[in-house]
């Protein structure tokens, strides 16, 4: 699987927007880009995904440069509720991994009042 | 509630015992997965089933795992003689999958916390 590269921690002040960046230098042409999120003490949830172009949900934003080797997940507006582990994940649509997610050590959000 | 859901939420056995956990998917989900999460780290990918059949086994998976699911609905974890390392956060997901689907949304359950003394 290719791997993604994800700063330990972020921080950020409540209603601030947030850029929460992965790095895929080995991303395949057939590879999607997942984002999910685990709140303390729950499993994780799915945020948002992409596969070239820009994506926008209830949640968040993906923006995907254009090489694809990067990728910035956007939370127009923090609240507290938002501080969370955030994981960037590969997931190739293509292969016989049947949709299983390869977990890196994420993204610590931390959102100040 | 239609979310996937795990029994025990906690366990906390002796070293040598055996335990096992069950996953309720939900209901309209043909595949299912177990991971497991050490502190501090991701959740690592354990297992999977397509129905109720068994795919894919993860090298973490020793032969003291056993997992089922035997009428493709709800799912089983067992561990025989537990070790102290084998204590961690056991997670089930359930998704609607099949071949050509872009994207395959996993909804995980609250887990199961595993305490080995």
């Amino acid at each position: 699987d290719a791997k993604t590269t994800q700063p330990n921690s972020m921080e950020s002040n409540e209603e601030e927007p947030v850029h929460l960046p992965c790095n895929h230098s080995t991303i395949s042409g057939t590879d999607y880009i997942h984002w999910y999120r685990q709140l303390p003490s729950q499993g994780p949830e799915y945020v948002i995904h992409g596969l070239t172009s820009n994506v926008n949900n209830r949640m968040a934003s993906l923006a995907i440069a254009e090489d694809r080797k990067s990728s910035t997940l956007i939370l127009h507006r923090a609240t507290l509720r938002d501080a969370a582990v955030y994981y960037c994940i590969l997931m190739n649509a293509g292969g016989t991994s049947y949709g299983k997610l390869t977990f890196g050590q994420g993204t610590i959000l931390t959102v100040h009042p | 509630d239609t979310g996937v859901s795990q029994d025990p939420r906690h366990k906390i056995t002796k070293r040598g015992q055996n335990v096992t956990f069950r996953c309720d998917p939900i209901s309209e989900h043909n595949r299912l997965y177990w991971y497991r999460q050490t502190l501090g780290q991701g959740p690592e990918f354990l297992t999977y089933f397509q129905n109720e059949a068994q795919l894919e086994k993860s090298r973490l998976l020793s032969d003291r795992f056993s997992a089922e699911r035997p009428k493709g609905s709800f799912s089983t974890l067992e561990i025989q003689r537990t070790e102290q390392g084998d204590s961690a956060m056991y997670l089930c997901a359930s998704s609607l999958g099949y071949a050509g689907l872009e994207y395959n949304e996993q909804f995980f359950g609250p887990g199961t916390r595993l305490t080995v003394l």
